[in-house]
This record gives C-alpha cells, sequence and structure tokens, in this order.
C-alpha cells in the first residue's frame, strides 16, 4: 500500500528566502506525482504535475523534482512571499492502483 | 462560471436530516470524484465516476449515496450522518483517455464545509 510523507508538517520561513519542501512515497511504482496548494478552507489549486518519465517541472517561482528511484521529490519555492503562505499537499499515482494518494501536507507560513 | 463549483460551502444538518452536497464542472472533463478531507488526515477518497460510471467506491458507507446524472454534475447524498462524518468534501474532476488508467491532473472545487451535530 503506497504511503506518502511530508516532513516537516509545519515550516515558517522569513520572506525573501528560497525554500524547499520535501515528499517521500514508499511505492516508487508512480504514474506521476502532483503537488497542490490548499488555502485555509480552500479547496486544492494544482501547481505541478510531473509524469514519472519526467526529472522536473517548472511554474515561475516554483520547481518541482521528481526521483523515483528514491521514492522522494521536491518542491522549491524561490524568493519566497507572503502570498505563498498555504498548505502544501502531493499526492502520487500508481499503477494499477488509479487513484491519488496524498501527503497529509506542509503548512508554510512565510513572515513578512 | 469556470472551473470546480460546490455548493453549498457551508452546511449544519441534524443526524437525522437528508442533505445533499452538489459539484458542477465547467471544464469538459470526463472524470469526477469525490474526497473527504478530515483534520490531520490526508485526503480520503470516496467515491470515482469515468464517463458517468462509477468506477470507484472506497468502501464508504452507505449513508453517502453518490450521483452521477452527465458528466458535469455529480452529487452526494447525505443521510443519517454521524457527528465523524463532520468534514471538508471536496470535488475534483480530471480529462481521462477512455478505458484507460485514471491518471490525468487534478482539478478541486472549494468544497463544502460539513457539520453533523
Amino acid at each position: 500500500k503506497q504511503e506518502v510523507t511530508q516532513i516537516p508538517a509545519a515550516l515558517s520561513v522569513p520572506e525573501g528566502e528560497n525554500l524547499v519542501l520535501n515528499c517521500s512515497f514508499t511505492d516508487s511504482a508512480i504514474y506521476n506525482l502532483q503537488w497542490f496548494r490548499q488555502d485555509p478552507g480552500k479547496g486544492l489549486t494544482s501547481l505541478l504535475l510531473i509524469q514519472s518519465s519526467q526529472r522536473e517541472q517548472t511554474s515561475g517561482r516554483l520547481n518541482a523534482s521528481l526521483d523515483k528511484s528514491s521514492g522522494r521529490s521536491t518542491l522549491y519555492i524561490a524568493a519566497s512571499q507572503p502570498g505563498d503562505s498555504a498548505t502544501y499537499l502531493c499526492a502520487v499515482t500508481n499503477f494499477g492502483n488509479e487513484k491519488l494518494t496524498f501527503g497529509t501536507g506542509t503548512r508554510l507560513t512565510i513572515i513578512p | 462560471e469556470t472551473g470546480v463549483t460546490q455548493t453549498p460551502r457551508h452546511l449544519v444538518m441534524g443526524m437525522t436530516n437528508k442533505k445533499s452536497l452538489k459539484c458542477e464542472q465547467h471544464l469538459g472533463h470526463n472524470a469526477m470524484y469525490w474526497y473527504k478531507q478530515s483534520a490531520k488526515k490526508p485526503l480520503e477518497l470516496m467515491f470515482v465516476y469515468s464517463l458517468e460510471e462509477r468506477v470507484e467506491n472506497n468502501s464508504v458507507p452507505s449513508r453517502f449515496s453518490p450521483e452521477c446524472p452527465n458528466s458535469s454534475h455529480l452529487f452526494l447524498h447525505l443521510h443519517t450522518l454521524q457527528p465523524e462524518d463532520s468534514a471538508l468534501y471536496l470535488c475534483a474532476s480530471s480529462q481521462e483517455v477512455a478505458g484507460g488508467l485514471l491518471t490525468g491532473e487534478l482539478f478541486f472545487g472549494e468544497g463544502s464545509r460539513l457539520t453533523v451535530l
């Protein structure tokens, strides 16, 4: 059974710093991995989708990497801003079990 | 309207009530999902409809009953719920290849916050 872990559960950094969020998964036979952002009381917004054949994806200040063999993905946020404060979730889709398995998220606070 | 829209945004109901959550997607997608999000727990998949057929029923209690009348609309009918069913219920949609794996990028609605008294 796939398990997705995100550590730390919460992170606070000063505005302007670069930061990395971590996601690890136990079953490396994934089809893709998706990063989401969730603001308090709101739904999830898709940030980046990485196919299993890809190593990374970039969107603006965000860069997500994928290392399937080690079961890890990172989300790099450059030049952080207070508006980046949210909970960030990663989720994977496995071959043969076609549904996303989510982590519990990292709650990010950017301090002005 | 664009994206995925969920109504109501907030719902308070007693244990004997019957209510429904509604989801509508304006993205032209062919698969729709219900997820449950409880505090400090990962999102739990409840139901999946692909091409209007239910393809996943993740051991959800029968007091939750989904309905997908067409590819744009999804309902979750609620009956005799328990206080532990209080959670944020999220609807999502994706575009899938017919007969293929459900691997498309998910787009979520804002959620319906349910409180069962």
